[in-house]
């Protein structure tokens, strides 16, 4: 079983609309969630850290649900510059040794 | 300014050829890693460094040798390129003490390697 499991998609999203998505994690004793963004054939780039308590920057929140081991991103009045893939990120072990997920790709349709 | 750059951007090699991949950052961070992006978009790290100090070694063949020669610079060398080498190598840089670290690695853009 991978570490850090998502839905690769394409989750296609007509703009405007809300999509959201989830992450699953193996590992009980994780510490550090992140969502972090890659556009096509570029680096990736940090979006969000994921609090115990949820958070929310602008049109994007981020939930952790320890218990079953999940973290979700939902973007809310999609733009098409939100097309993009998401990946989820989570710190198991030593700090540093960030486990990537394969990334949820969602495209924003007009 | 380019916080995180490294090049070449794009090499094409045979297999069997001897290559290098460099990477450099100005955010005066403290330590630096290999990330290898396949053709399934997985990020693995292969190779983290902390003040020129091997701290990560993941299970990676040794025809892959990093070396930092200062915590500015972190460079790739791949001996006898095999075509499964072929990837997209992201160096990233980030600050480990807890003090400053906010969990965020920055990225450079990537070095497509494709080996034929």
């Amino acid at each position: 079983r991978k570490e850090v499991e998502q839905d690769p998609g394409p989750f296609n999203v007509p703009e405007g609309a809300t999509v959201a998505f989830n992450c699953t994690y193996s590992n009980s004793a994780s510490q550090s969630f992140f969502w972090y963004r890659q556009d096509c054939r570029k680096e990736p780039k940090l979006l969000m850290s994921v609090y115990s308590s949820g958070n929310e920057d602008g049109r994007f929140t981020a939930q952790l649900n320890r218990a079953s081991q999940y973290i979700s991103l939902l973007i809310r009045d999609s733009k098409l510059s939100d097309s993009a893939t998401y990946l989820c990120v989570v710190n198991s072990y030593s700090w540093g040794k960030l486990q990537f997920g394969a990334g949820t790709q969602v495209v924003v349709t007009p | 300014d380019t916080a995180v750059s490294q090049t070449p951007k794009y090499l094409v090699t045979q297999m069997g050829n001897d290559k290098s991949i460099k990477c450099e950052q100005n955010l005066g961070h403290d330590t630096m890693y290999w990330y290898k992006q396949d053709s399934k978009k997985f990020l693995k790290i292969m190779f983290s460094y902390n003040n020129k100090e091997l701290i990560i070694n993941e299970t990676v063949p040794n025809r892959f040798s990093p070396k930092s020669p200062d915590k500015a610079h972190l460079n790739l060398h791949i001996n006898s390129l095999e075509l499964g080498d072929s990837a997209v190598y992201f160096c990233a840089s980030s600050f480990r003490g807890k003090r400053m670290n906010t969990g965020e690695l920055f990225f450079g853009e990537g070095s497509r390697l494709t080996v034929l």
